[in-house]
C-alpha cells in the first residue's frame, strides 16, 4: 500500500518568514495529494490540494508544488502570521484507494 | 449548524469493557470514516463506509467494529479486544469516497 513520509516532525519560524513542508510518497499511481491544518484543539481542515496534472497550484499566501518523477510534494507557505501556527498533514491516495496521511508536522510561527 | 458531530468529547472507561463512540451527520454525504490520532503518528484509518449498509476495514482495524445502518450515523465500538485503545479518535465525511474530508471535533477515550 501507499507510505507517505512527512519531514519535519516540528518547525519554527519568526513571523513573516516562509516555512516549506515536504512529503514523499511511494505508490507511482498516486495522483490526489491533500492538504489538512489542525489548530490546537479543533478538527482538521482542508488547506488545499492539488491533482497530478498540475505541477503547482497557490491559494494567497499557501502553494503546493508537486514533483511526480520524484514522487514529492511539497507545501509553501509565505509571510507566516500568528493563526499559521498548527499541525499540517499531507497526505496521498489514487482512484478508490483510500487516503494515506503523513505523520504531521507541527509549524511553530514566532512572533 | 450543519456539520458532523461525534459524541461523547471525552471518555473514561475500565480496561476490558466495550465503549461506542457515536458520529452523526447532516451533510449528505455518502462516505465515512473512523480515524485515530496518536501523537507523532498522524491520521490512522481504522474502517471507512462508502455508502450505506457497506464498510471497509482501514489500516489499524483490529479490536475496533463499526456499523452504517444510516446514511448519517457511523458509530464506532472499541472492543476489548483493542490492545491500547487510549486515544484521540476523529469521525470524518466526504460527499463521496476520496473527496475533501470533513471532520468532526473529536472522541477522547481514556482507558483506565
Amino acid at each position: 500500500g501507499e507510505n507517505v513520509e512527512q519531514h519535519p516532525s516540528t518547525l519554527s519560524v519568526q513571523e513573516g518568514d516562509s516555512a516549506v513542508i515536504k512529503c514523499t510518497y511511494s505508490d507511482s499511481a498516486s495522483n490526489y495529494f491533500p492538504w489538512y491544518k489542525q489548530e490546537l484543539g479543533k478538527r482538521p481542515q482542508l488547506i488545499i490540494d492539488i491533482r497530478s496534472n498540475v505541477g503547482e497550484k497557490k491559494d494567497q499566501r499557501i502553494a503546493v508544488t508537486l514533483n511526480k518523477t520524484a514522487k514529492h510534494f511539497s507545501l509553501h507557505i509565505t509571510e507566516t502570521q500568528p493563526e499559521d501556527s498548527a499541525v499540517y498533514f499531507c497526505a496521498a491516495s489514487w482512484g478508490n484507494e483510500k487516503l494515506t496521511f503523513g505523520t504531521g508536522t507541527r509549524l511553530t510561527i514566532i512572533p | 449548524d450543519g456539520g458532523i458531530t461525534q459524541s461523547p468529547k471525552y471518555l473514561f472507561r475500565k480496561e476490558g469493557q466495550n465503549v461506542t463512540l457515536s458520529c452523526e451527520q447532516n451533510l449528505n454525504h455518502d462516505a465515512m470514516y473512523w480515524y485515530r490520532q496518536d501523537p507523532g503518528q498522524g491520521l490512522r484509518l481504522i474502517y471507512y463506509s462508502q455508502i450505506v449498509n457497506d464498510f471497509q476495514k482501514g489500516d489499524i482495524a483490529e479490536g475496533y467494529s463499526v456499523s452504517r445502518e444510516k446514511k448519517e450515523s457511523f458509530p464506532l465500538t472499541v472492543t476489548s479486544a483493542q490492545k491500547n485503545p487510549t486515544a484521540f479518535y476523529l469521525c470524518a465525511s466526504s460527499i463521496n469516497f476520496n473527496g475533501e474530508l470533513f471532520f468532526g471535533e473529536g472522541s477522547r477515550l481514556t482507558v483506565l
